[in-house]
């Protein structure tokens, strides 16, 4: 059965205080790994595919991170906009529905 | 980019009246679409696979008497909450696969009373 991990469930920082999310996975065939940003009542805003070891991808404070267990969510320098949960998800075939971890809360304060 | 319109945003129900949650791909054909819950501080769970002019399939312990799915067109799929229950409170999200990803829509908060 494919499953998705995610550590913390909930991280407070301060404005500029950089981390890191983590997203441990199993899956039967992995296509892609996905990270969204989701605020609340909102539907998942997507940020990053990642699809093969050791592929990374940035955009703007975030940096993302593939290995064959694992995917890390860099944090660097990030401001209060950043506050919302970050969720992860496998795809594990073909237009196959993804499979998501719980999230991590992350609120950053000024 | 693929978008998917999702109504309404937020629902609220007495209890054994009937929902109905649309989604409309806007600006592609969505042949496929999933339909997710997600409680409270919990993961996006897949309730039910649907795919426009079939039968959905739905997950283990997912009732298809309750929550009933139509994909009529290959623009509009709907999700019908029948009979609630306070305990079906929760956040309904559809998304549908493409070759430019998931698209998702905004959610629907529905809150049965």
């Amino acid at each position: 059965e494919d499953q998705v991990t995610q550590s913390p469930e909930a991280l407070r920082l301060q404005e500029g205080e950089s981390s890191s999310l983590n997203c441990s996975y199993t899956v039967s065939g992995l296509r892609g790994l996905f990270w969204y940003r989701q605020d609340p009542g909102k539907g998942p805003e997507f940020l990053f595919t990642l699809y093969s070891a050791g592929e990374e991808k940035e955009k703007e404070r975030l940096k993302a991170t593939l290995t064959k267990k694992e995917s890390f969510l860099h944090i660097t320098a990030p401001k209060p906009e950043d506050s919302a949960t970050y969720l992860c998800a496998v795809q594990a075939g073909g237009n196959t529905p993804l499979v998501f971890g719980k999230g991590t809360r992350l609120s950053v304060i000024a | 980019g693929a978008v998917v319109s999702q109504h309404p945003s937020w629902v609220i129900c007495k209890s054994g009246t009937s929902v109905k949650i649309e989604c409309r791909s806007l600006d592609f054909q969505a042949t496929t679409m999933f339909w997710y819950r997600q409680f409270p501080k919990q993961s996006l769970m897949l309730m039910a696979t649907s795919n426009e002019g079939s039968k959905a399939t739905y997950e283990q312990g997912v009732e298809k008497d309750k929550f009933l799915i139509n994909h009529a067109s290959l623009t509009l799929s709907t999700l019908t909450v029948t009979s609630a229950h306070p305990e079906d409170s929760s956040f309904y999200i559809c998304s549908s696969p493409g070759s430019y990803g998931y698209t998702f829509g905004s959610g629907t908060r529905l809150t049965v009373v």
